[in-house]
Formats: structure tokens, sequence, C-alpha cells
């Protein structure tokens, strides 16, 4: 089984300030994590992906994120907000290649929605 | 690269009826998968297709089916449809030769309004 809890419904920052979306995971199997961004009346686009090379891993537009195995969290960071990212953000997990049922499915955290002021 | 595209964009449908939403995947891929995102909700898996085949399936009645083609695109049907299957459906595709990461590409949406 997997499921993935987004401790913040709503972020809201200041333009030029940090970002930090906190994301914990569960998963029986070791987990693929992806970070996704969706844009009002948008698709999903994918902003970074840990598949258990670095726990460090850097996305597009700045973000990044770490994994960390033993508190079970991939929380998403950007050092300093643009307006344009703005947007609502999405935890994903899915377990990495053979994990029983669950293999091919994502599961999706309830989404975090980030507002940037000016 | 079209990337993944999806038909149609909009749809209004009345209790009872039923829909059929369409997808291409990305060029070169050739797995399908289907997520339902109710408003306000984060998306939610349907099912997934591979060579023709459903492989995986989330927890959604017979309601939902799919179907892919030879050319990997696929349809997403839903009979006697109700007030809670209005959401967004999104097609996402992925090479099977990345299946050890499961990394996905979306498509823009189908929005379904049933009234």
């Amino acid at each position: 089984a997997q499921s993935v809890t987004q401790l913040d419904s709503h972020v809201s920052v200041s333009e030029g300030t940090p970002v930090l979306l906190r994301c914990n995971y569960s998963s029986s199997y070791s987990p693929s994590l992806f970070w996704y961004v969706q844009h009002p009346n948008k698709g999903l686009q994918l902003l970074l992906k840990y598949t258990s090379a670095a726990t460090l891993v850097k996305g597009i537009n700045g973000f990044e994120a770490e994994f960390k195995k033993s508190e079970t969290s991939f929380h998403l960071t950007k050092p300093s907000a643009h307006m344009s990212d703005a947007a609502e953000y999405f935890c994903v997990v899915t377990p990495q290649g053979g994990g029983g049922t669950s293999y091919g499915k994502l599961t999706f955290g309830q989404g975090t929605i980030l507002t940037v002021h000016p | 690269d079209a990337g993944v595209t999806q038909s149609p964009t909009h749809l209004i449908k009345t209790r009872g009826q039923q829909v059929t939403l369409r997808c291409s995947p990305k060029s070169g891929h050739d797995t399908v998968s289907w997520y339902q995102q109710a408003l306000g909700q984060g998306p939610q898996f349907i099912f997934q297709y591979y060579e023709e085949e459903e492989r995986q399936r989330g927890n959604f009645p017979d309601r939902f089916s799919g179907h892919q083609f030879p050319n990997y695109s696929s349809e997403l049907n839903v009979n006697a449809l109700l007030l809670g299957d209005s959401a967004l459906y999104l097609c996402a595709s992925s090479p099977s030769e990345s299946s050890s990461y499961n990394e996905q590409f979306f498509g823009p949406g189908t929005r379904l309004t049933v009234l």
C-alpha cells in the first residue's frame, strides 16, 4: 500500500522569499517520488523526480527536493519565489519496478496551493 | 512532439447518459493511464492500459471501462453517469522501458460536467 500526505493545503509567500511545501509518504516498497505542478485550467507538469539515485533532486524552475528515508519525507523547496510559481503542487508516490499490486499506479497527495504575493 | 493530447476539452452530459473520452499518448509511449480529478482533490488512478490490456485498476466501479488501440491511443468510457462523475479526467502516458520509475506525462484533461 502507498499513501501521500501533503501537510499544508495552502502556502502563502512573498515574491523573493523561500518556498517550502511539505510531503510525507508511506510505501510498502522502495518508492519513486515526484512533484507535479498544475496551473489553473492546465494539465500536470513534472517538476522533479526521485528514483533512488541522489537524495537531493534538482528540478525545473529552480525547485529541488530532498528524499529523507528516516523521516519518510520529500519536501519541495525553492530559494526565491516568483509570481509565476503560483499554482497547485502535488506530491506523488509510486513503487519502483515490481511493486506488487500498486505497480503502475501513481498515488497523489491532496495538493498544496501556493500563493505568491508581490 | 505534440505530447499527450485529449479530446474533447469540455463535455456536458446529463445523469444516466454515457460518455467517451479520448487520449493520444506522447510519441514513443505505449502505456496509458487514466485519472479522475474532482474539484479540490488530487487525481485518483482509474486504470492503466498496456498492450491493449487493462494492467492495473483503481477503486472505480465497472461503469468505468477503457480500451487501448493498436496505435496505443486510448478511450475511457463511463456509463450511467452520476452527478459525482463531474471531474477533470486526465490521461497520462509513459514508455514501458521506463517502468522502473513510472514517470508519466499528462495531457491537459477533459472537463466533464454532469447535470
